[in-house]
This record gives structure tokens, C-alpha cells and sequence, in this order.
């Protein structure tokens, strides 16, 4: 079984600043994959980048980026640059690579807003 | 391209009844997902469908049931729904089973009364 857990329930971030939002996980699959959707007010879910366990290197996707420590179990989301439309609920989400099936295990979500 | 949608956006039932929610992937997508997201428990995988099949599903009960067609619309039924039913259902579609991307439709609000 695998578990993700956000521990921000919410955050201020002032315009054109950086936040990270923080993301720990335990599986005991040996593949899996991360992932990072954003939930604007309007419902939908909006991916946004993705990291694979076997991933040397950190996903970057514009200005977002993922820091992804192993050992440590963390998936940490980096927003560069905020923009007041970057203000919505993210989640972390994670699934077994093996196993196959787009069946995806979320954490509880992590509100942003945005100040000008 | 259009994304994918699900119908209808809201929704309003009585409890002990039934209720179809409705999700068309993007054109060529065969495998749809699709989610509840209560306030209580968060996103919770309900099922998964690839080519008419269902793949996967969560740790929902046997009211909740779905199906895929032939050309990858997939349907969603709860039947004497409770008001814990109440939430946000969402669909989501990719390509094939096992894309790391997957395309979220808008969601379904269900109200149960």
C-alpha cells in the first residue's frame, strides 16, 4: 500500500517569490512514480510534473520543479516565480510502476494562495 | 483537441436513489480513471476501465459500479446513494494504462439530500 502525506494544510506566498510544498511518501514498491496536480477553484485536476523512482535527476517543468530525495522519502514541489494564477489546491500523488494501471494515491492537498 | 468531459456538472439526488455520472475522454484516450474527492477523505481511486475492461478499482462498495463502451465513453453508477455520496467525481483519461499523464475532466458535483 502506499501513503502520501502533506503536512502544509495551507500557505501565503507573496507574488513573483518561490514556495516550496512539501511531500513524504511510503511505499515498499521499488518502481513507482511521483506526480504534482493543481486544483484551480473551477475542480479540475491539472498535472504538472513527474518523477520516476529510477529519475537521477530532479523533473523540472517550466517553473516548476521537483526535489526529489529517495532516501528520505520526500517529493517536495518548487514554484518559481509565483503568479497570482498559480493560487489553487496541489496535490501529491504517487503509483506503483510495476503493477501498471493508472490507479493513483493522493495526499491531502496543500492550499496556495498568492498575494500581490 | 477537447479535453475531457463529464456530464453532468451538477447534480442534485434524494438518498435511496440512483444516479449515472457520464465521462468522455479526450479522442483516442482508452483508459479512464475516475476519482471521489469529499472534503472528509480526500481523492480516492474508485475504478479504472482500459478497452471495455475494468482494470483496476478501489476499496469502494458494490454500489458503486461502471462500465467503459466501445468507444471509450465510460459511465459511473451508485445506486440507494447515502448522504456520505456527496462529493466531487472526477474522471481522468489517458492514452494507454500506465501514462504518467493523465487529463482530469471538470468533475461531477453530486449533493445528496
Amino acid at each position: 500500500a502506499q501513503k502520501i502525506t502533506q503536512t502544509q494544510p495551507g500557505m501565503f506566498v507573496q507574488e513573483k517569490e518561490a514556495v516550496t510544498l512539501d511531500c513524504t511518501y511510503d511505499t515498499s514498491d521499488q518502481s513507482y512514480g511521483l506526480f504534482w496536480y493543481k486544483q484551480p477553484s473551477s475542480g479540475e485536476m491539472i498535472f504538472l510534473i513527474y518523477q520516476g523512482s529510477y529519475d537521477e535527476q530532479n523533473a523540472t517543468e517550466g517553473r516548476y520543479s521537483l526535489n526529489f530525495q529517495k532516501a528520505r522519502k520526500s517529493a517536495n514541489l518548487v514554484i518559481s516565480a509565483s503568479q497570482l494564477g498559480d493560487s489553487a489546491m496541489y496535490f501529491c500523488a504517487m503509483r506503483p510502476i510495476k503493477a501498471a494501471g493508472n490507479k493513483l494515491t493522493f495526499g491531502g492537498g496543500t492550499r496556495v494562495l498568492v498575494k500581490p | 483537441k477537447a479535453g475531457v468531459t463529464q456530464t453532468p456538472r451538477y447534480l442534485i439526488k434524494t438518498r435511496g436513489q440512483q444516479v449515472t455520472l457520464s465521462c468522455s475522454p479526450i479522442s483516442g484516450h482508452r483508459s479512464v480513471s475516475w476519482y471521489q474527492q469529499t472534503p472528509g477523505q480526500g481523492l480516492q481511486f474508485l475504478f479504472e476501465y482500459f478497452s471495455e475492461t475494468q482494470r483496476n478499482k478501489g476499496n469502494f462498495p458494490g454500489r458503486f459500479s461502471g462500465r467503459q463502451f466501445s468507444n471509450s465513453r465510460s459511465e459511473m453508477n451508485v445506486s440507494t446513494l447515502e448522504l456520505g455520496d456527496s462529493a466531487l467525481y472526477l474522471c481522468a483519461s489517458s492514452a494507454r494504462t500506465g501514462d504518467n499523464e493523465q487529463y482530469f475532466g471538470p468533475g461531477t458535483r453530486l449533493t445528496v439530500t
